[in-house]
């Protein structure tokens, strides 16, 4: 089955900490992998995708084949960071289907 | 450039009611999709179009909901008769290319609530 899992819910740390959304995924075979983010009264929009080997606003992934795991890491969390955070798996051969997992709301005090 | 538009932005119904759900996706994407956001939940692909075609509506519970795209550019999801278990998020996106080889613009969606 296909299926993405991120196990924490919230995930609260304080300005400067370093920050690591977990997300692990099932697939039989070699899966698309990317973070979504949807700010506070704004709608859900691309952050990073694995393929793309990329940094954006801080944030790196990568792919760990052999955990099968995708987290998403920021060496030094802002409080504008503060928002949901989706990991979606994409399939070979599916079109554009995308399986999300649950989200972690990260929250950065100050 | 608006974006994927995407309405109302809220619904308030009652059980057993029709109710109805329109999207412009942004000029030019040929694919569309639907998703349902249950609360605290990602979202979930309820069926996808390529252009006028639905190529993936495995997902959608066929007894109430209904989809349509007519020429290939706004389209509609409707769901008659609504049930307490319908209230979600649903959320529109398009993309430029098939098979899913570029990225996926959504909506800002529509928030229903069947009471």
């Amino acid at each position: 089955a296909q299926r993405v899992t991120q196990p924490e819910k919230l995930l609260s740390v304080f300005k400067g900490a370093p920050v690591e959304l977990k997300c692990n995924y099932s697939y039989s075979g070699s899966p698309e992998l990317f973070w979504y983010v949807q700010y506070s009264r704004q709608r859900l929009q691309l952050l990073l995708r694995h393929i793309s080997r990329e940094s954006i606003k801080g944030f790196t992934a990568d792919l760990n084949k052999g955990e099968t795991s995708f987290h998403l890491k920021k060496p030094f969390a802002q409080e504008e960071d503060s928002a949901m955070y989706y990991c979606a798996l994409r399939g070979h051969n599916q079109g554009g289907k995308l399986i999300f997992g649950q989200g972690t709301e990260l929250s950065v005090k100050p | 450039e608006a974006g994927v538009v995407q309405s109302p932005r809220y619904k308030i119904i009652e059980k057993k009611q029709p109710v109805a759900f329109w999207c412009n996706p942004i000029s030019g994407h040929n694919t569309l999709y639907w998703y349902r956001q249950n609360l605290g939940q990602g979202p979930e692909l309820l069926i996808r179009y390529e252009n006028e075609e639905a190529v993936d509506d495995s997902q959608l519970p066929k007894d109430r909901f209904s989809a349509e795209r007519l020429k290939g550019v706004d389209s509609t999801l409707k769901i008659q008769p609504a049930e307490l278990g319908d209230s979600a998020v649903y959320l529109c996106a398009s993309s430029s290319l098939s098979a899913g080889a570029s990225e996926q613009y959504f909506g800002p969606g529509t928030r229903l609530t069947v009471t």
